[in-house]
């Protein structure tokens, strides 16, 4: 069935570092892709998706691009800043699943100041 | 106020204690979920709900029970649980039915169980 696979962390960086997670994913047909955050304390949002092969989804500085030929959701921003500590979740939605939402095991990301 | 409200926000419970967990939201949606985060494991989807009906039970122990009263409120009755059980409990809504939506969900801040 269809998966997700993140690199494992805690990922520790300084300040203003630039951030790389890892995101590949294997699915049937066309799936919607998204990266969600948890702040230490809190549920988890919806940081920025992607529809489609191509597209890149962007939010808060942070940028993924739908990779079809890698299959790959890469999340990235070019300086991170302390407040951006928290849990970072790869997912796919795919209606071959019952349109379910399928979850990496998330990356824990840690910015020390 | 947040869009998805659950209740308690911290429970510890023994093992032979009868609790619920309450979740409520505030976006009109029409789909509810319930997902279970333990420590070092992925997210676990437990049951959905489309317009009050389940639709789904990822075989979950009849321990948990849930009730959908109404498309705004979900509830995780709790009866002789396991330490293992131990979890932040997620609630999460969605808009359109589930399985036809486009995938985003809202969270609550999740319920923070420890049994004893």
């Amino acid at each position: 069935g269809d998966s997700v696979t993140q690199m494992e962390g805690p990922v520790t960086l300084s300040e203003e570092a630039f951030l790389t997670i890892n995101c590949t994913y294997t699915a049937t047909g066309y799936p919607s892709l998204f990266w969600y955050v948890q702040y230490p304390g809190e549920g988890l949002q919806l940081l920025l998706k992607a529809t489609k092969a191509d597209d890149k989804g962007s939010n808060k500085g942070f940028e993924a691009t739908y990779r079809k030929e890698t299959t790959s959701f890469h999340l990235e921003k070019g300086s991170v800043q302390v407040s951006d500590s928290a849990v970072y979740f790869c997912a796919l939605h795919s209606y071959n699943q019952g349109g379910k939402l399928i979850f990496g095991q998330g990356t824990e990301l840690s910015v020390k100041p | 106020e947040t869009g998805v409200t659950q209740t308690p926000r911290h429970l510890v419970m023994g093992m032979t204690n009868k609790k619920s967990l309450k979740c409520e939201q505030h976006l009109g949606h029409n789909a509810m979920y319930w997902y279970k985060q333990s420590a070092k494991k992925p997210l676990e989807l437990m049951f959905v709900y489309n317009f009050k009906e389940q639709t789904e039970n990822n075989s979950v122990p009849s321990r948990f029970s849930p009730e959908c009263p109404n498309s705004s409120h979900l509830f995780l009755h709790l009866h002789t649980l396991q330490p293992e059980d131990s979890a932040l409990y997620l609630c999460a809504s969605s808009q359109g039915v589930a399985g036809q939506n486009t995938g985003e969900l809202f969270f609550g801040e999740g319920s923070r169980l420890t049994v004893l």
